[in-house]
């Protein structure tokens, strides 16, 4: 099955400089690849999502590039804030028979000072 | 309010007692998920179900039983076959086949004492 794996597993920034969390994968089927973003005591709540047929996806201060030859893909996030600092989960879709399934990443934990 | 409900936010079991974690969505989405999150090992499937009646074992699905019967809901039952229960639980559902978004409810803790 699918394996993912995330790095780092603590990240701290300053306010305004970027943020990079790194993720691999090793099922070269899987083609779905979602970022989730969770803050203290909430749910989990996606933030952007790449599919296997595009390189780089874009959204505000949020980006997401694949590289499928190497199999990994990472969020960056520019101008960091301090309502950026969360849990951020990478997650890739393994696809089994007829049944699909989400593996995610063990995480990253963005803290972002001021 | 649409989405996804989980039931109790809380819950405190003796060791050696099964339990049940209720999760409820009114999305109309075809798959619903359980995860386990512990500290530092992100999210662990559980179980999976892609419709009604049918179900896939995930990850680490020893220890744990579900069922599918309406649509709607996705009970995962923890039994008192797993080794280690407490840990926070996580039910998920998505439109289709996880190429669309999944959404997650609040979660419930369970704690054995």
């Amino acid at each position: 099955g699918e394996n993912v794996e995330q790095h780092p597993s603590t990240l701290s920034v300053q306010e305004g400089d970027s943020a990079v969390i790194k993720c691999t994968y090793s099922d070269s089927a899987s083609n779905y690849f979602p970022w989730y973003k969770q803050e203290l005591g909430k749910r989990p709540q996606l933030i952007i999502d790449i599919r296997s047929n595009v390189g780089e996806k874009k959204d505000q201060r949020i980006a997401v590039t694949l590289n499928k030859t190497a199999k990994h893909f990472s969020l960056h996030i520019t101008e960091t804030q301090p309502e950026d600092s969360a849990v951020y989960f990478c997650a890739a879709s393994d696809r089994t028979g007829t049944a699909s399934k989400l593996t995610f990443g063990t995480g990253t934990r963005l803290q972002v000072t001021l | 309010d649409g989405g996804i409900t989980q039931s109790p936010k809380y819950l405190f079991r003796k060791e050696g007692q099964n339990v049940t974690l209720s999760c409820e969505q009114n999305l109309n989405h075809d798959a619903m998920y359980w995860y386990r999150q512990d500290p530092g090992q992100g999210l662990r499937l559980i179980y999976y179900s892609q419709i009604v009646n049918d179900f896939q074992k995930g990850d680490i699905a020893e220890g744990y039983s579900v069922s599918r019967e309406k649509k709607e809901s996705f009970p995962l039952t923890v039994t008192s076959a797993q080794k280690n229960p407490t840990a926070f639980y996580l039910c998920a559902s998505s439109r289709d086949r996880v190429y669309t978004e999944a959404f997650f409810g609040q979660g419930t803790r369970l704690t054995v004492v």
